[in-house]
């Protein structure tokens, strides 16, 4: 199975920061690789596909990069709105597999 | 866009079976493969498998360490997929989503997902 690894865990910022969170591959999966935002109580919701293109709706804030094993999230002005836990995942090969998350919190 | 309404809560017994059902409305296509992803409480996503688009043969793949106890089927002619566990522990006590995509040529990119139902295991 391909692992998926996150990181930081948490990180807290202000409103306004620049935030990144990076997630490594165990192995290369090309640019399979999608994010996701989790508010607290609800289902994930569906940022980024193929590394690095928005979904429709998705604020411009949010951009992704990376291909191979190593790939960032940006937020590139944190909204007390993006308070919540965001996921990576790999759609390369089954079993499809997460990253353990990242919490953001707002300072 | 589709929309997928899943089944209500449940409250099982360790060693019973719960089947968990994710019907889909609205704009449908055939490569609407359905995947299960489950989530314990405060942790994180796990994918448990998936069936392809329900105007296909419904190919099933499950997540190795669910084998032998879990069967993902669809009822073609009500749009509905159910997701059986069977001998439940108290391990399997989590969120259960059921989830597609509608992004084109993207088959496990998830962009649409059920409500959840919270299966509880417990005496």
């Amino acid at each position: 199975d391909i692992q998926m690894t996150q990181s930081p865990s948490s990180l807290s910022a202000s409103v306004g920061d620049r935030v990144t969170i990076t997630c490594r591959a165990s192995q290369s999966i090309s640019s399979y690789l999608n994010w996701y935002q989790q508010k607290p109580g609800k289902a994930p919701k569906f940022l980024i596909y193929s590394a690095s293109s928005l979904q429709s709706g998705v604020p411009s804030r949010f951009s992704g990069s990376g291909s191979g094993t190593e790939f960032t999230l940006t937020i590139t002005s944190l909204q007390p709105e993006d308070l919540a836990t965001y996921y990576c995942q790999q759609s390369y090969t089954t079993p499809l597999t997460f990253g353990g998350g990242t919490k953001v919190e707002i300072k | 866009q589709v929309q997928l309404v899943q089944s209500g809560d449940e409250v099982k017994q360790p060693g019973a079976s719960v089947r968990v059902s994710c019907k889909a409305s609205g704009h449908t296509s055939s490569r609407n493969d359905i995947s299960w992803v489950r989530q314990a409480p405060g942790q994180g996503l796990e994918w448990m498998g998936w069936i392809s688009g329900y105007t296909y043969t419904g190919n099933t793949h499950y997540a190795q360490k669910l084998q032998g106890r879990v069967t993902i089927t669809t009822d073609t002619s009500t749009r509905t997929t159910y997701m059986e566990l069977r001998s439940l522990s108290s391990d399997d006590a989590a969120m259960y989503y059921c989830a597609t995509t509608e992004v084109p040529s993207q088959r496990f990119a998830f962009d649409v997902w059920g409500q959840g139902t919270m299966v509880t295991v417990s005496s």
